[in-house]
């Protein structure tokens, strides 16, 4: 069945560049036929769509668009998550999913990314 | 804050049924037929419920039924049983690639 693994740290400093990777197993990011998402959820803003990577082309929430960078790696079949100059605002539980359906049908673990000094 | 409007928490005792409401507007839960229903146990990956309103993946228990009218979309809980214990958010394509959320139901079994 398919699988998403994520990695990267929990820890960021204000400023500093989020990045976060989520390794597939059982489908291929090359799938024309599903999309790649990053969501996120915090208590102060709810569950919120970031952006997707699909058929090689890229869709970013609008309040994030200047900072938001969604990437596909065939040759490892994953896709990461990098956010630029974060703040405080930016802490969250971090989810990547698979995308079908209009919806969101399979999701990662979860990554808790603090951004503090 | 979020979009959509969920009651924050629902309860049942077993082999109840308990429905869940998600409340939007006609730009996204009214104008669309894809909400979409998530399951989510304490610290677990978020599951998928339902979705395009009223279907069910392969593997989700037909206990678990969804329903739409106007902006408001319902998620029901038939025969209630104590792993159904999670908390229950819904979601809506809002057009534009863009999805909204609900703000969560925390589900008690009783």
């Amino acid at each position: 069945q398919v699988q998403l693994q994520q990695s990267g740290p929990g820890l960021v400093k204000p400023s500093q560049t989020l990045s976060l990777t989520c390794a597939i197993s059982g489908d291929s990011v090359s799938n024309n036929n599903v999309a790649w998402n990053w969501i996120r959820q915090s208590p102060s803003r709810g569950l919120e769509w970031l952006g997707r990577t699909y058929r090689r082309s890229n869709d970013y929430a609008l309040s994030l668009k200047s900072r938001i960078a969604i990437n596909p790696d065939t040759s490892k079949n994953q896709f990461s998550l990098q956010l630029n100059s974060v703040t405080p605002e930016d802490t969250a539980v971090y989810y990547c999913a698979r995308g079908t359906w209009w919806t969101f049908d399979i999701w990662g673990q979860g990554t808790m990314v603090t951004v503090s000094s | 804050q979020s979009a959509l409007t969920q009651p924050p928490s629902a309860s049942g005792s077993p082999g109840q049924s308990v429905t869940i409401s998600c409340t939007g507007t006609s730009s996204d839960v009214g104008g669309y037929n894809y909400v979409s229903w998530h399951q989510q146990h304490p610290g677990k990956a978020p599951k998928l419920m339902i979705y395009e309103v009223s279907k069910r993946p392969s593997g989700v228990p037909d206990r678990f039924s969804g329903a739409k009218s106007g902006n408001t979309a319902s998620l029901t809980v038939s025969g209630l049983q104590a792993e159904d214990e999670a908390d229950y958010f819904c979601s809506s394509y809002v057009g534009s690639t863009n999805w909204v959320f609900g703000g969560g139901t925390k589900l008690t079994v009783l």
